[in-house]
């Protein structure tokens, strides 16, 4: 099985700042690697998948790059809105999702 | 628009079987699969099982191998899943969500979330 790992668990941030997210595979999963948004008391939300794809809807502050085994979401400008957990997600192997990185208010 | 609306809340006994439905609207039902994905509370997601509407067939993560059935009723547009043997583990929001794009497994959109509760 496949194994990712994210980093940090926890990201303490301002609105209007730069937010970078890791997710790193415990084996290459090419460019099938997915990142989804969950805020509380919802379904997750799928933001980016093969790496650098924005899902339909979603807006371009929200960018994905990596390949192989170490992948990053980038969201340029925090919203009030972005502030939730979010799962990268492989789907080379079965599939399997990441523990999680919550971003929340400093 | 795209829904899939799960049906609501359940709270079983340990040992006892739950089945949950999946009603899918505005797309074609047999173009997409349909995944079971679960969250215990405060936890993260995890892959259950796909099944592919069309011809039924089915895949499971071993972790759920004997205990977990996938089905679906082309005639209501309707996916099941049938969790048997149920422990406190199984505690969790289960969602059901549909493959983005054709031929393309990444999950969306997904259905609301039904909660399961095993408690004596």
């Amino acid at each position: 099985e496949i194994v990712l790992t994210q980093s940090p668990a926890t990201l303490s941030l301002s609105p209007g700042e730069r937010a970078t997210l890791s997710c790193r595979a415990s084996q290459s999963v090419s460019r099938y690697l997915a990142w989804y948004q969950q805020k509380p008391g919802q379904a997750p939300r799928l933001l980016i998948y093969d790496v650098s794809n924005r899902a339909t809807g979603i807006p371009a502050r929200f960018s994905g790059s990596g390949s192989g085994t170490d992948f990053t979401l980038t969201i340029s400008r925090l919203e009030p809105e972005d502030f939730a957990v979010y799962y990268c997600q492989q789907r080379s192997d079965l599939f399997t999702f990441g523990p999680g990185t919550k971003v929340d208010h400093k | 628009q795209v829904q899939l609306v799960q049906s609501g809340a359940e709270v079983k006994k340990p040992g006892a079987s739950v089945k949950v439905s999946c009603k899918a609207s505005g797309y074609t039902f047999t173009d997409y699969f349909i995944h079971w994905v679960r969250q215990a509370p405060g936890q993260g997601l995890e892959w259950m099982g796909i099944i592919n509407p069309s011809g039924g067939t089915t895949s499971y993560a071993q972790k759920f191998q004997g205990r977990v059935s996938m089905t679906r009723d082309t005639s209501t547009r309707t996916v099941y899943m049938e969790l048997s043997s149920l422990r406190s583990e199984d505690t969790a929001v289960y969602y059901c969500t549909r493959d983005y794009d054709l031929e393309d497994n990444w999950f969306d959109p997904w259905g609301q979330g039904t909660l399961v509760t095993v408690s004596s």
